[in-house]
């Protein structure tokens, strides 16, 4: 079990430009989420992933903002035009779901920090 | 909605100092709760849980127990080091079918040697 794997650590890059991060989650997980955090908050919720298929997406979740998972396993989220408010810590989690109602815990990868100049 | 409310931060206690950080929720049904644990620089680590009412939850010397009662998972260790500075996180998952975790704001906690 070699955990959530997120990359880049660290990404700096003008406003305007575009971003793609990586997340790899554990191997037998199912579940994949993304969330954002910025300094002081909680994580707050992006989107959610069943095997492929994108399940849930935020509501506050800009039209720059997409996420895919094309095989089931690792996923990608691409920021479009990217602007200075993007600037936070974006986190992959991934948990084994069983059957309705699962509550099994989930696990973080370390987050993509993205600087916006 | 559902709903997860934390003590204000940051807690900054001494080397060896009892610990409490409270943490409230609402939700219907039967959730289960969780405590997070996120030091500088990391993603979040899962620290214990507890499914359901009067469960109680522990690792590492801390422990909180499931309080259907009071709505409440409090988050407490009898003995705090240095190394155990970090932001912790209460969450809940809420129950019949949801798979989107609340997450409370966090606490930050600063032990002093």
């Amino acid at each position: 079990d070699t955990g959530v794997s997120q990359d880049p650590r660290h990404k700096i890059t003008k406003r305007g430009q575009n971003v793609t991060f990586r997340c790899d989650p554990i191997s037998e997980h199912n579940r994949l989420y993304w969330y954002r955090q910025t300094l002081g908050q909680g994580p707050e919720f992006l989107t959610y992933f069943q095997n492929e298929a994108q399940l849930e997406k935020s509501r506050l979740l800009s039209d720059r903002f997409s996420a895919e998972r094309p095989k089931g396993s690792f996923s990608t989220l691409e920021i479009q035009r990217t602007e200075q408010g993007d600037s936070a810590m974006y986190l992959c989690a991934s948990s084994l779901g069983v059957g309705e109602g699962s509550n099994q815990p989930q696990h973080f990868g370390d987050g993509t920090r993205l600087s916006i100049l | 909605g559902d709903s997860v409310t934390q003590m204000e931060g940051p807690v900054t206690l001494s080397e060896e100092a009892f610990l409490t950080i409270n943490c409230t929720y609402t939700a219907t049904g039967y959730p289960s709760l969780f405590w997070y644990v996120q030091y500088p620089g990391e993603g979040l680590q899962l620290l214990l849980k507890a499914t359901k009412a009067d469960d109680k939850g522990s690792n590492k010397g801390f422990e909180a127990t499931y309080r259907k009662e009071t709505t409440s998972f409090h988050l407490e260790k009898g003995s705090v080091q240095v190394s155990d500075s970090a932001v912790y996180f209460c969450a809940l998952l809420a129950s019949g079918g949801s798979y989107i975790p609340t997450f409370g704001r966090g606490t930050s906690l600063i032990v002093h040697p």
